[in-house]
């Protein structure tokens, strides 16, 4: 079946480093792949979406990479401030793309 | 504020009732999304809709429906709840019917059955 892992273990940085969190997929061919934020108790918040033909994608302080060989994508925060902090998932969707199925999302701590 | 708004905010119920849970999208977007977001499941897509046609259904139990109206606002029903229906529930909304239009969540209702 269909799973996507990012790391559940808290990710503690200090501020003003570069976040870099994971998201790998087994068994999915997915043409898009989606970054969000989520705060405690709130709604996620859309950062990024990158394409099956893209590498990298980037906004700001923000890159992601997508590896369809390695199943994976890396989402990247550089110089990272407290108000980084909060939950990241990754969400995937196929060419039908009308489903996103999302990961369970790994929470980033900033530390100043 | 992403301008999806839901209520309502927390709903406290017992095992065996029925509730329901309501959505506006954003002004302009003709999708709504269920998901439902537990600790030990994560966010699970449950439905969509786009202009009040059902576009896909993801883990949706039988017990849950939904239905989105002529204005685009949405439902979402629970029936003979239990206790691991306890979540939060969001709504989402997007301009299309793809998602890999950007999709804009709103607070989230959390229920919790008793």
């Amino acid at each position: 079946s269909q799973k996507i892992e990012q790391n559940s273990e808290a990710l503690n940085i200090q501020e003003g480093k570069t976040a870099t969190l994971t998201c790998n997929y087994t068994n999915y061919s997915p043409a898009y792949l989606q970054w969000y934020r989520q705060d405690p108790g709130r709604g996620p918040v859309f950062l990024l979406l990158i394409r099956e033909n893209e590498k990298e994608k980037r906004k700001e302080r923000l890159k992601v990479t997508f590896d369809t060989t390695l199943k994976q994508s890396l989402f990247h925060i550089t110089a990272s401030q407290p108000a980084d902090s909060a939950t990241y998932l990754c969400a995937l969707s196929n060419n039908a793309g009308n489903m996103l199925t999302f990961g369970g999302g790994t929470r980033l701590m900033v530390k100043p | 504020d992403s301008g999806v708004t839901q209520t309502p905010k927390h709903l406290i119920t017992a095992t065996g009732q029925r509730v329901t849970l309501r959505c506006s999208p954003r002004s302009g977007d003709l999708s709504v999304y269920w998901y439902q977001q537990s600790l030990d499941q994560g966010l699970q897509f449950l439905i969509q809709y786009y202009n009040g046609e059902e576009r896909a259904k993801g883990n949706i139990l039988e017990r849950f429906s939904a239905q989105q109206f002529p204005d685009l606002h949405s439902e979402l029903n629970l029936s003979s709840l239990e206790l691991g229906d306890s979540a939060l529930y969001f709504c989402a909304s997007s301009v299309g019917t793809r998602t890999y239009n950007e999709q804009f969540f709103g607070p989230g209702t959390r229920l919790t059955v008793l």
